[in-house]
């Protein structure tokens, strides 16, 4: 089956830093790839998506680019806010609407 | 619009003892999963459903039971609460039942099984 491996951190990094947590999969075809976000205390939401190779999904500062050649979705961020703190999953789905979910990457920016 | 609603926050139980974990949404989502997140393993399913009167199994269904009577809910049985249980649960929606659609998320139950 599909599968997806990120790193761990925790990451901390100073507001305003560049950010990437990469992202790598293993998948029957071409997927649509996913990063979710998961803020305290709330559940996961999406962040953006990237539907074929060479794609580049955004939101709110963030970027990742399916990379084919590679299996790589890696998320980046030129400068992160206090308000960027948050648990990011990176995703890809495993027939019909059901997910592999990576181990999530907690994401801490101090001010 | 209230989007997917999950009760309760927070549920203590003791091993062996039953409870129910209630999934809502208001949006008329075909499909409906639970998932569960533990530590340094991301989100796992449990079970799924594409629709009303249809319910599937996941990555670790045991020891859980779903049902789906109607599209708007999709509440999720423990049995016999074991301690490997405690976790935190998910419930997810959707409206496409054939994939490519994001998620919709409920808050989450933490659920501690002493």
């Amino acid at each position: 089956g599909n599968s997806v491996t990120q790193m761990e951190g925790p990451v901390t990094l100073s507001e305003e830093a560049f950010l990437t947590i990469n992202c790598t999969y293993t998948a029957t075809g071409y997927p649509s790839l996913f990063w979710y976000v998961q803020y305290p205390g709330e559940g996961l939401q999406l962040l953006l998506k990237a539907t074929k190779a060479d794609d580049k999904g955004s939101n709110k500062g963030f970027e990742a680019t399916y990379r084919k050649e590679t299996t790589s979705f890696h998320l980046e961020k030129g400068s992160v806010q206090v308000s960027d703190s948050a648990v990011y999953f990176c995703a890809l789905p495993e027939g019909g609407q059901n997910f592999v979910f990576g181990p999530g990457t907690r994401l801490s920016v101090l001010p | 619009n209230a989007g997917v609603t999950q009760t309760p926050k927070f549920q203590v139980l003791k091993t062996g003892q039953s409870m129910t974990l209630q999934c809502a949404q208001d949006m008329n989502h075909e499909y409906m999963s639970w998932y569960r997140q533990d530590p340094g393993m991301g989100l796992r399913l449990i079970h799924y459903s594409v629709g009303a009167g249809i319910t599937d199994q996941g990555e670790v269904p045991n020891g859980y039971n779903v049902s789906r009577s109607t599209t708007e809910d999709f509440p999720l049985r423990l049995l016999s609460a074991a301690p490997s249980q405690t976790s935190v649960y998910f419930c997810a929606s959707s409206y496409s039942r054939t994939g490519g659609g994001k998620l919709f998320f409920g808050s989450g139950t933490q659920l501690s099984v002493l």
